[in-house]
């Protein structure tokens, strides 16, 4: 089994509507988790942070099931500018080796 | 403020070459990283620097090897490439220290190996 895993997508959705990813990580001790955004052929940058239960910014939110090991990323109604793929990140408990996810693309039509 | 810059931002190698990766950044971090990033695959660590002076191996280090040169620089050797090593590269850079904190990255090189 993988650390992390995600859904590769893609998901296709109209504007407006409301999508949500989720991510598995295998490690039960780690503590905190980050959902980066990666536009093609761009960087990976910080979108969210989730250290205990949840996390909300904006139309964002992110939840963390610690009991099934799995944290969320709800977008609410989406727009065009919100397509990417979005990467799962889960640092090792203890040491500098964080996991990525292989990353949910995302596509936002009109 | 550049945040991490990186060096080149594209490369052609043939197999048996080698070269070095430059990424500098001016955040002031402590901590810096080199990852490489594969179609359909995360981004993967190849060696990570936790402070100035230290380097350690991730989880591909294999034909890799790295030098913290100061508190801003970090680079990325490869000594005789191959076709395997064809990825993007990404610099990132953190303040504090155990790798739980945002990462900053840079712009990523794109490598390939003939």
């Amino acid at each position: 089994r993988k650390e992390v895993e995600q859904d590769p997508g893609p998901f296709n959705v109209p504007e407006g509507a409301t999508v949500a990813f989720n991510c598995t990580y295998s490690n039960s001790a780690s503590q905190s988790f980050f959902w980066y955004r990666q536009d093609c052929r761009k960087e990976p940058k910080l979108l969210m942070s989730v250290y205990s239960s949840g996390n909300e910014d904006g139309r964002f939110t992110a939840q963390l099931n610690r009991a099934s090991q799995y944290i969320s990323l709800l977008i609410r109604d989406s727009k065009l500018s919100d397509s990417a793929t979005y990467l799962c990140v889960v640092p090792r408990p203890g040491g500098f080796k964080t996991i990525f996810g292989a990353g949910t693309r995302l596509f936002v039509k009109a | 403020n550049a945040g991490v810059t990186q060096t080149p931002k594209f490369q052609v190698l043939k197999t048996g070459q080698s070269m070095t990766l430059q990424c500098a950044q001016d955040m002031n971090h402590n901590s810096m990283y080199w990852y490489r990033q594969d179609p359909g695959m995360g981004l993967r660590l190849i060696y990570y620097s936790a402070s100035e002076g230290t380097t350690d191996k991730g989880e591909v280090p294999n034909g890799y090897n790295v030098s913290r040169l100061n508190k801003r620089e970090f680079s990325l050797r490869l000594e005789s490439a191959a076709p395997s090593q064809t990825s993007v590269y990404f610099c990132a850079s953190s303040d504090l220290t155990g790798g739980l904190d945002e990462q900053f990255f840079g712009p990523g090189t794109r490598l390939t190996v003939l």
